[in-house]
């Protein structure tokens, strides 16, 4: 059975930092992209970084671009979302995903997501 | 970038009721778009990917269609469970981009 647990939320000040990492399960991790989404309370879904196999791409969003980093341990089966400079409008559910590779930029709709773990950034 | 624009943004409907929505894309992104339901305090589920592609385990009164640049998904008859939010996604390339949401309600 497929599984992605995310884990590492919590409140945070202005200007901090946190690690989210979301544990894999139930498939060969290393076939697959893997994509961040986050949540904002009540408004839509933003996608936020996602990073290949390989970790060989990686794409950002214009809004957490050189705050954010993805990376992924494929013998852990485990991928991170280190966050810096956090700002109050980083608040947010964030969910990790699975996506099928189909190009270095085309996927197959993301199938498998996490319960998501809340970030607030709050003084 | 590929701006998608979902309409409505919400609609109240009844039970049986047969419901459409849309997602524009700005630019062609061939059927490289998927359709999530998302109930409050939950992950989106994927009901609908490759644009037109039912994901196994959703009913059959759900369908997506389209190609391109205009998309559709299609609740044929809704039912009590369909109540929800639903969002388009596409991943033709990056960044990705979701539609803003529409907000299925009883009327």
């Amino acid at each position: 059975e497929v599984q992605l647990v995310e884990s590492g939320g919590g409140l945070v000040k202005p200007g901090g930092s946190l690690r989210l990492s979301c544990a894999a399960s139930g498939f060969i991790f290393s076939n697959y992209n893997m994509i961040w989404v986050r949540q904002a309370p009540g408004k839509g879904l933003e996608w936020v970084s996602s990073i290949d196999g390989g970790s060989s791409y990686i794409y950002y969003a214009d809004s957490v671009k050189g705050r954010f980093t993805i990376s992924r341990d494929n013998a852990k089966n485990s991928l991170s979302l280190q966050m810096n400079s956090l700002r109050a409008e980083d608040t947010a559910v964030y969910y990790c995903a699975r996506e099928s590779f189909i190009t270095m930029v085309r996927g197959v709709t993301p199938d498998y997501w996490g319960q998501g773990t809340l970030v607030t950034v709050s003084s | 970038d590929i701006q998608m624009t979902q309409s409505p943004s919400s609609l109240s409907a009844s039970v049986g009721d047969r419901v459409t929505i849309t997602c524009r894309a700005t630019q062609d992104i061939r059927n490289d778009l998927g359709w999530y339901q998302q109930k409050p305090g939950k992950a989106p589920k994927r009901l609908i990917y490759a644009a037109s592609s039912l994901q196994g385990g959703v009913p059959s009164r759900f369908s997506g269609s389209g190609s391109g640049t205009e998309f559709t998904l299609t609740i044929s008859s809704l039912q009590p469970e369909d109540f929800a939010t639903y969002y388009c996604l596409q991943h033709n390339s990056y960044p990705r981009t979701f539609g803003q949401g529409t907000k299925v309600e009883i009327k």
